[in-house]
């Protein structure tokens, strides 16, 4: 399986301050076709996982323009420009390269100072 | 407007049998992978396994590979995940997931509710 490495695994800021999350593959998540196969998602306190970003650096449908990805190959990283309290939860990056061995990084958890 | 809908919690001892349901409206069943998360309490997330409702095709991650049947019923638009026997380990929040795809309708990412089962004797 590839293991997606994140850091750091909690997070505690300001509202109004950038927060960035760092994610690494074990191995590259560019496939042949082209695309890089890493999502980031959100999950909120008793609530499923919301895709945030898709393939690296899309924005998925309703997501706030201060989230941002970035990254190639196996080193990939979440930037929220300005952390709002609604952004508190848990952080993921997955990879799907692999079907069906999807897999999560750990998580990381975001708290508002 | 997709959704997915996922069978009630469960509280189960040891050595029971569980089938869990999710059932998918407002989309074409049988044309999208659905698969199966795995949250344990505390925990991370772990995809269990996947399936194409078209045929059938069904793929496990390893770690879950002869743990769980993962199913489908196209007739009824319904997706299944099922143990023969439960154990304590198996305590956890399971989701049923669309994950990411691209259609005519743009980019879609759908999760079901959760369904929360409890193995205790």
């Amino acid at each position: 399986d590839i293991v997606m490495t994140q850091t750091p695994l909690s997070l505690s800021v300001t509202p109004g301050q950038p927060a960035s999350i760092s994610c690494k593959s074990s191995q590259s998540l560019l496939h042949s076709d082209g695309k890089t196969y890493l999502y980031w998602y959100l999950q909120k306190p008793g609530q499923p996982p919301q895709l945030l970003i898709y393939e690296v650096s899309n924005r998925f449908s309703g997501v706030p323009d201060r989230f941002s990805g970035s990254g190639s190959g196996t080193d990939f990283t979440l930037k929220i420009s300005r952390v709002e309290a609604e952004d508190v939860g848990v952080y993921y990056c997955m990879q799907s390269i692999q079907l069906p061995s999807y897999t999560f990084g750990q998580g990381t958890k975001l708290e508002i100072k | 407007e997709v959704q997915l809908v996922q069978s009630g919690a469960e509280v189960k001892k040891p050595g029971e049998s569980l089938k869990i349901s999710c059932k998918g409206s407002g989309y074409s069943f049988t044309s999208y992978w659905i698969g199966w998360v795995r949250q344990m309490p505390g925990k991370g997330l772990e995809w269990m396994g996947i399936i194409y409702p078209g045929d059938s095709d069904t793929r496990y991650s390893p770690s879950f590979q002869g743990q769980v049947t993962i199913s489908a019923d196209k007739s009824i638009s319904t997706a299944y995940l099922q143990w023969s026997s439960l154990k304590a380990s198996d305590t956890a929040m399971y989701y049923c997931a669309l994950p990411y795809y691209y259609d005519s309708s743009g980019p879609g990412d759908y999760w079901g509710q959760g369904t929360l089962v409890t193995v205790s004797s």
